[in-house]
C-alpha cells in the first residue's frame, strides 16, 4: 500500500462549484500534513498546512482525521485559476515529505 | 516565502555525458536540501536528502554513484547525473529547509533530456 494515496481524478468542474479532494495515509507516525498545488511543468507550491482542528484559508478548507488517517481539501467557489494538480503530502522526521500522486482539477468557464 | 533557485532550468545532453544541477537557497541558510525526480504524470519521488557538510542519504533504489550530491555550503547543493542515459530524462526538483523556516521550499525544477 502506498504511503499517501489520492484519487487521481481528473475532476472537471464548472466555475463556482465546490470540489473536495480526499487523501489517506498509511504511516501513522507521520507528524504533519500539507496540501501543495502543482501547475503543469512547474514546481509544487505550498497551498496550506493541515491541522487536526481543521483550518481554513479563504475558499480553501483542510481537515485531518488522525483516527481514520484521512486528509481532505475543500475548495469553494472554484475559479479558473484553481486548475492545477493538488498534492497531498505527509511530513515525517527530518523534514522528509512523502507526496501523493496528485489529483488533477480542471475548472471550466 | 523563502526563495530557492535552480540552474539550469532546462538541459539537453548526449547519452554518456554528465550533467550538474545547482540548487541555491537565496534568502535563508538551508541546513537540509532534498532532491526529487518527477516523471510525467507521476508524483515527486524523493531521491536523496543532503545535510550541509555531511554525506547525502539516498532513498532505496537510487544509485549514489550515479547521482552525486554535494552540499558544501548552507546555500548550495549540487546534483550531478553521471553517465546520463535516456531513462534519466526527467524533471529534477530540489527543495530546501531549515529549523528557521520549518517548511520545505521548492526550486523551479530542471528539465533534463538525454538524447
Amino acid at each position: 500500500r502506498k504511503e499517501v494515496e489520492q484519487d487521481p481524478g481528473p475532476f472537471n468542474v464548472p466555475e463556482g462549484a465546490t470540489v473536495a479532494f480526499n487523501c489517506t495515509y498509511s504511516n501513522s507516525a507521520s507528524q504533519s500534513f500539507f496540501w501543495y498545488r502543482q501547475d503543469c511543468r512547474k514546481e509544487p507550491k505550498l497551498l496550506m498546512s493541515v491541522y487536526s482542528s481543521g483550518n481554513e484559508d479563504g475558499r480553501f478548507t483542510a481537515q485531518l482525521n488522525r483516527a481514520s488517517q484521512y486528509i481532505s481539501l475543500l475548495i469553494r467557489d472554484s475559479k479558473l485559476s484553481d486548475s492545477a494538480t493538488y498534492l497531498c503530502v505527509g511530513g515525517g522526521s527530518n523534514y522528509k515529505l512523502t507526496f501523493g500522486k496528485g489529483t488533477l482539477l480542471t475548472v471550466n468557464p | 516565502g523563502a526563495v530557492v533557485s535552480q540552474h539550469p532550468s532546462r538541459v539537453i545532453c548526449k547519452s554518456g555525458t554528465s550533467v550538474k544541477i545547482e540548487c541555491r537557497s537565496l534568502d535563508f541558510q538551508a541546513t537540509t536540501m532534498f532532491w526529487y525526480r518527477q516523471f510525467p504524470k507521476q508524483s515527486l519521488m524523493l531521491m536523496a536528502t543532503s545535510n550541509e557538510g555531511s554525506k547525502a542519504t539516498y532513498e532505496q533504489g537510487v544509485e549514489k554513484d550515479k547521482f552525486l550530491i554535494n552540499h558544501a555550503s548552507l546555500t548550495l547543493s549540487t546534483l550531478t547525473v553521471t553517465s546520463a542515459h535516456p531513462e534519466d530524462s526527467s524533471f529534477y526538483i530540489c527543495s530546501a529547509s531549515s529549523p528557521a523556516v520549518y517548511e520545505q521550499y521548492f526550486g523551479p525544477g530542471t528539465r533534463l533530456t538525454v538524447t
